[in-house]
């Protein structure tokens, strides 16, 4: 069965920092895995997906992912934060891309000026 | 393109009452996804459809909840009679192709509460 773990239910940052955010899966096939963001009182967004092509993903706002299968990982990214970065960060599993989609219990990412 | 439209966005209801939540997904997509948020449990799908029919159901958590897609531009989710339990945010979202990999659209969700 496919799995997600973020660890850490809150990360904060100051504008201007890197940002981490953490994302391990567990599938018995290769996953297709994606982040997703939802700010206040909003629906979530896809922010990127890794659908078995470069391992490095780019996505919206500057963020991006590298999979690493050794580490059964998929880290989200960011140089630089921004106050507008401010939001839950949601890591998806998809077993081979054969079944829906789950998601992991969400990070905070908190941006101090 | 108006996105995915849900409404009501807040419904405040007494346990044992029956509660509709609507859901319009956008024009063109051929799946419609439907998700409950809560603190605990996070975000659970709890049924899908593709061109209108029911593909998975196994999140549908009892009896009391069904759901319905009379047309590609309608769906509802039903929950009767509700419990305080069910009190959580009810997410709807489609996708283009109907492929589970497909980018899903959110609506921005209903938050149910249940007295």
């Amino acid at each position: 069965a496919q799995s997600v773990t973020q660890l850490g239910s809150h990360v904060s940052v100051s504008e201007g920092a890197l940002v981490l955010l953490r994302c391990n899966y567990s599938s018995s096939v290769p996953p297709y895995l994606f982040w997703y963001v939802q700010y206040p009182n909003q629906g979530l967004q896809l922010l990127l997906k890794y659908t078995s092509a470069a391992t490095l993903v780019k996505g919206i706002n500057g963020f991006e992912a590298e999979f690493k299968k050794s580490e059964t990982s998929f880290h989200l990214t960011k140089p630089s934060a921004h106050m507008s970065d401010a939001a839950e960060y949601f890591c998806a599993v998809s077993e081979g891309g054969y079944s829906t989609l789950t998601f992991g219990k969400g990070t905070m990412l908190l941006v101090s000026p | 393109d108006a996105g995915v439209i849900q409404s009501p966005r807040h419904e405040v209801t007494e346990m044992g009452q029956e509660v509709t939540l609507r859901c319009k997904p956008i024009s063109g997509h051929n799946s419609l996804f439907w998700y409950r948020q809560t603190m605990m449990r996070g975000l659970e799908l709890l049924i899908y459809f593709n061109n209108n029919v029911p593909i998975d159901d196994s999140g549908m958590p009892e009896d009391r909840f069904s759901a319905k897609m009379p047309n590609a531009s309608f769906s509802t989710l039903k929950i009767q009679p509700s419990e305080p339990r069910d009190s959580a945010v009810y997410f709807c979202a489609s996708t283009l192709k109907g492929l589970l990999l497909d980018t899903q659209y959110f609506g921005p969700g209903t938050r149910l509460t249940v007295l």
